[in-house]
């Protein structure tokens, strides 16, 4: 049984580029959750999706935007990067009373 | 606002020497309580999770403990496979997200 899985597994990307990650959640799971962290500090949630809309949000700024596909995988797009978008972009999924499980990241760099 | 801190930043230990990581939360209303393992470029491992202050788990040499603003995370007689960052998460009731605190970076010398 697959765990989470996210592509791609590293990116470089130029500062004002646009950027799309993916996430397939773990089989039967039906939440997707995004995290962003940075270097030697925990995660930092960026949005939830759960029945293909945004439930919940972190202070993360309109660049950063998703999208959930019926089969519940998902993208988290940023806009217009900046060099401190550079991070380990963290997807987990969920469902219920289920604890979450993440997937290994994409590690982004902004060049 | 919803909070936690963990201590220490880092922790050096000598295999075999027992210790604890401090996990402190403010959160209005606790739903529950994560410990995850985090290795080097890899998402976090799940270990636990603690619902109700008074609840124990344990796993292997790991075992986690709660009470109402606080959760520790004991390890028994560490070995060097144990380095790693140990991150503390909770998520309240009144939300539906997880929030980490910084972690503690637990190395285990031979």
């Amino acid at each position: 049984d697959a765990g989470v899985t996210q592509s791609p597994t590293h990116l470089i990307k130029t500062r004002g580029q646009q950027v799309t990650l993916r996430c397939s959640p773990k089989s039967g799971h039906d939440t997707v959750s995004w995290y962003q962290q940075a270097l030697g500090q925990g995660p930092q949630f960026i949005f939830q999706y759960y029945e293909e809309e945004e439930r919940q949000r972190g202070n993360f700024p309109d660049r950063f935007s998703g999208h959930q596909f019926p089969n519940y995988s998902s993208e988290l797009n940023v806009n217009a990067l900046l060099l401190g978008d550079s991070a380990l972009y963290l997807c987990a999924s969920s469902r219920d009373e289920d604890g979450y499980t993440f997937g290994s990241g994409t590690r982004l760099t902004v060049v | 606002e919803d909070q936690v801190t963990q201590s220490p930043e880092a922790l050096r230990l000598q295999e075999g020497e027992s210790s604890s990581l401090n996990c402190s939360y403010t959160v209005s209303g606790l739903r529950g309580l994560f410990w995850y393992r985090q290795d080097p470029g890899k998402g976090p491992e799940f270990l636990f999770t603690l619902y109700s202050a008074g609840e124990e788990k344990e796993k292997e040499r790991l075992k986690a403990t709660l009470t109402k603003k606080e959760s520790f995370l004991h390890i028994t007689a560490p070995k060097p496979e144990d380095s790693a960052t140990y991150l503390c998460a909770v998520e309240g009731t009144s939300y539906d997200k997880v929030i980490f605190g910084p972690g503690t970076s637990l190395s285990v010398i031979p």
